[in-house]
């Protein structure tokens, strides 16, 4: 199957400080690609969704100035959590979606921490 | 209302067995429907696609029911490697765009 990289696996950053996380389709091309937080215990929360060379669409409540994303080609989108504070702790998933296919692929997540 | 509800969990069953997980949708309009295990500290995993005429994979079968627009997923002979949590997704259009259930944890004793 499809693979899809997530980078860094795990962050641990002091409050104020700006995240970026980086979301790879290895094989094939992702037209689509979107960004979930989980916290613990939740299910995951669709936070965007980003289409290769296009502005991201965010989920209502997500704040599109403080998680910048970027998809700037079919292989890579990044999410920045701006000026991070204890409660954007989280998991951070991507999953990534080509044309071919219904199916979206998920990478291995990112665990933030914020001190 | 939640758009996509699940048994609130956990289960804690022994091993062997047969576990019935249940999921209701409120959009009539959803078009594809999924079960994903999530491990902790994991990202989810596609477990199934669910038809409407249901299907099976090995100890797992899955079913709709458009009528009362339920989901349900059995799994028969569990095993110790099934505990994880199960979501049920629901995928209303053509972008892409998954609703998630909460998920119900299993926990497989042996």
């Amino acid at each position: 199957g499809a693979v899809v990289s997530q980078h860094p696996s795990w962050v641990i950053c002091k409050s104020g400080t700006s995240v970026k996380i980086e979301c790879r389709s290895l094989d094939f091309q992702a037209t689509t690609m979107f960004w979930y937080r989980q916290f613990p215990k939740q299910s995951l929360m669709l936070m965007a969704t980003s289409n290769e060379g296009s502005k991201a669409t965010y989920e209502q409540g997500v704040e599109k100035d403080k998680f910048l994303i970027n998809h700037a080609s079919l292989t890579l989108s990044t999410l920045t959590v701006t000026s991070a504070h204890p409660e954007d702790s989280s998991f951070y998933i991507c999953s990534a979606g080509s044309g071919l296919s219904e199916t979206q692929y998920f990478g291995p997540g990112t665990r933030l921490l914020v001190l | 209302r939640k758009e996509v509800e699940q048994d609130p969990g956990p289960f804690n069953v022994p091993e062997g067995a047969t576990v019935a997980f249940n999921c209701t949708y409120s959009n009539s309009a959803s078009q594809s429907f999924f079960w994903y295990r999530q491990d902790c500290r994991k990202e989810p995993k596609l477990l199934m696609s669910v038809y409407s005429s249901g299907n099976e994979d090995g100890r797992f079968t899955a079913q709709l029911n458009r009528a009362s627009q339920y989901i349900s997923l059995l799994i028969r002979d569990s095993k110790l490697s099934d505990s994880a949590t199960y979501l049920c997704v629901v995928k209303q259009n053509s972008n892409y765009q998954l609703i998630w259930g909460a998920g119900t944890k299993l926990i497989i004793k042996p």
